[in-house]
């Protein structure tokens, strides 16, 4: 089955260390992938998205993401983390149905906290 | 631009009672979907809906119903309310559905 695994379900780092926070897909082709992040209370908020093309896309707030085939990962990362990056993040999938629908499907989130 | 717009922002239930989740979008857009989040759990799918009177299951269907009769319009209905349902609300919008889906602030619903 389709789905989307975040296998950290929290990080812990210090302000101005770098970040990557894991996000492994399953499914057959070639997939829309997605990064969004929720800050407390508030909705989602897209960070960067990979379509195709090249395999590291930029994002905001200076995150960035590597598309891997081979590993079916699409991690993102950032060189160094701000106080205002804690925050829970969501790596998202775009699958296609049969009747040429698309379905988007979240992974379970990783929260970010973040050490003066 | 109000985006996605979901009403109200917060409700309190008693078991077996019904209500509505109003979401509304003004940005044109094609796709609409309704998701919970629970802690640890991420967001699951429940309903989505790919235009106006076209709508389809998530992951997380049971004890829920939708309908799309406008574009702009993707209420969520619950019935018989269980405390299984308590949990944050989302709806969301894309224009095609794979293209960035804008997120409403959310409903947080508790059944007691």
């Amino acid at each position: 089955a389709q789905s989307v695994t975040q296998p950290d379900i929290h990080i812990t780092v210090s302000e101005g260390a770098s970040l990557e926070l894991r996000c492994n897909y399953s499914y057959g082709a070639t997939p829309y992938l997605f990064w969004y992040v929720q800050s407390p209370g508030q909705g989602l908020q897209l960070l960067l998205k990979y379509f195709s093309g090249d395999t590291l896309v930029q994002g905001i707030k200076g995150f960035e993401a590597e598309f891997k085939r081979s590993q079916s990962s699409f991690n993102l990362r950032k060189p160094s983390v701000h106080w205002s990056d804690a925050a829970e993040y969501f790596c998202a999938v775009v699958i296609v149905t049969m009747d040429s629908s698309y379905k988007l499907i979240f992974g379970s989130g990783t929260r970010l906290l973040v050490r003066p | 631009n109000a985006g996605v717009t979901q009403t109200p922002k917060f409700r309190i239930l008693k078991i077996g009672q019904s209500m509505t989740l109003q979401c509304a979008q003004d940005m044109n857009h094609n796709y609409m979907y309704w998701y919970r989040q629970d802690p640890g759990m991420g967001l699951k799918l429940i309903y989505y809906s790919v235009g106006a009177g076209i709508t389809d299951k998530g992951e997380v269907p049971n004890g829920y119903n939708v309908s799309r009769s406008t574009t702009e319009d993707f209420p969520l209905r619950l019935e018989l309310a269980a405390p299984s349902q308590t949990s944050v609300y989302f709806c969301a919008s894309s224009w095609t559905g794979n293209t960035e889906a804008f997120f409403g602030q959310g409903t947080r619903l508790t059944v007691v």
